[in-house]
């Protein structure tokens, strides 16, 4: 089945470092998701991209959808404590029509060091 | 505001005993998703409804079904819960158009599964 590679797994890093991760496929996306998780909660969403070379920023957090469709990264500058938690990529891909079903990444664990 | 909602946040329930997990939304959204999320691993998704349309994965195990009465709910029923089905369940929904005209997803806060 189709799948997103998600990396890197883990990260642990110094408060004020900037933070880079990334997915890549072999199959071609027409929306890129980018969620953070905290531990009991649900998925929230941080950055939405719908178009190819589309570059997003939501404060500190800047995400493109690469050109090719297949992959798509997500930076965070000056991190904070509360960066803490999991970010899943997630794609929809071409032709999933109505559904809107997402692939998702294995996720990204993220721990910063005060 | 709580958009998408789940009751309870945590719920016990014994081996075998049929247990029925909640979601409602406000957003008005018309596919609403239900997913199992074990530790440590991404959402897998178990089935959705676009609008009153069913659509179950093909690897969702029958122990697993779903109702939704009508647009604001949605529910999870599982028959016989075994140990391996201790997770969080997440609720999804998805609607609200981006000025680029496609849709998104969001979750609720999730409902954590324990069986005993």
């Amino acid at each position: 089945g189709q799948q997103l590679n998600q990396s890197p797994q883990s990260m642990f890093i110094q408060e004020g470092e900037d933070v880079s991760m990334n997915c890549t496929s072999s199959s071609i996306f027409n929306t890129w998701l980018w969620y953070k998780q905290d531990p009991g909660e649900g998925p929230v969403l941080l950055i939405a991209l719908y178009k190819a070379g589309e570059l997003t920023s939501n404060g500190r957090l800047t995400a493109q959808f690469g050109i090719t469709r297949k992959d798509s990264f997500l930076n965070i500058s000056a991190s904070i404590p509360s960066d803490v938690g999991i970010y899943f990529c997630a794609g929809q891909l071409v032709g999933s029509g109505n559904t809107g079903k997402l692939i998702f990444g294995q996720g990204t664990t993220l721990q910063v060091k005060p | 505001d709580a958009m998408v909602i789940q009751n309870p946040r945590y719920q016990v329930t014994q081996f075998g005993k049929p247990v029925t997990l909640s979601c409602s939304q406000t957003l008005n959204h018309n596919v609403m998703y239900w997913y199992q999320q074990k530790s440590s691993q991404a959402p897998k998704l178990l089935f959705h409804y676009y609008d009153k349309d069913f659509n179950n994965e093909a690897d969702t195990p029958d122990n697993f079904q779903s109702r939704r009465p009508n647009t604001s709910f949605c529910f999870l029923d599982i028959r016989s819960p075994g140990l391996g089905d201790a997770a969080m369940y997440l609720c999804a929904t998805r609607g609200g158009r981006s000025a680029a005209g496609v849709e998104t997803q969001y979750f609720g806060p999730g409902t954590r599964l324990l069986v005993l």
